[in-house]
């Protein structure tokens, strides 16, 4: 049983470019999160999504990011106009349906570089 | 969600039985708790995690005292791949608005397994 897939790895970009970090959950998994690992600090909670629908965005910034999880295919985490700052690790996460056991097992991560 | 409390770090024999200790005294009736590593910069890997009971699993032990105001996560046979920060993390059981279903990570503990 394949556990939570993010990609890519690692990606780079130039400051005012775009980037995109997916997320496939755990098979069986509908309910997705999202976390910030700024460089030497803990994980910070961004945003919890179910298919089609954002349920807690309230770790998410203003400004420039923005979360989806469509019906068919990843959840993806869009950063628009990448800054210095916003290089970090990103994590995804996944449970089951809430009511059968909402423990959340994270991806490897996606690991921004903003040049 | 209630606030945890960690030793920053510990060290720990190869072969010995590392216990962290995790106080979190302000936790409500309708909280568990859970516990989380990272290894180096792996994405978190869940452990166990439980309610009022002890619980036991293939990786470790969760001793939680009567009163729920602190716990102990035992590692029985210490090696040295599970050196890494183990995060002690208070959650709500049930869903109850935003921001109930993000786990918080705190600083943890860094654990060294010494050879």
């Amino acid at each position: 049983n394949a556990g939570v897939m993010q990609n890519p790895r690692h990606l780079v970009r130039r400051r005012g470019q775009e980037a995109r970090l997916r997320c496939s959950p755990m098979k069986g998994h509908s309910h997705v999160y999202w976390y910030r690992q700024l460089p030497e600090e803990g994980l910070k909670f961004m945003v919890y999504l179910q298919k089609e629908n954002i349920i807690d965005e309230s770790g998410m910034p203003k400004e420039r990011f923005s979360a989806e999880f469509p019906k068919e295919g990843p959840s993806i985490l869009r950063i628009q106009q990448v800054v210095r700052g916003d290089s970090a690790a990103y994590f995804c996460a996944s449970s089951p349906a809430r009511g059968q056991g909402e423990t959340q097992y994270f991806g490897p991560g996606t690991r921004l570089l903003v040049l | 969600d209630a606030k945890t409390t960690q030793p920053p770090s510990m060290d720990c024999a190869e072969g010995r039985a590392a216990n962290l200790p995790c106080n979190h005294s302000t936790i409500s009736g309708n909280e568990y708790v859970y516990w989380y590593r990272q290894i180096h910069s792996q994405g978190p890997q869940y452990i166990i995690h439980g309610l009022k009971n002890n619980e036991t699993n293939e990786m470790a032990s969760l001793i939680i005292t009567e009163d729920r105001k602190s716990s102990t996560l035992i590692l029985p046979h210490a090696t040295l791949r599970d050196t890494a920060v183990y995060y002690c993390i208070v959650r709500v059981a049930a869903y109850s608005g935003a921001g109930s279903y993000q786990l918080t990570f705190g600083k943890g503990t860094k654990l060294s397994v010494i050879p």
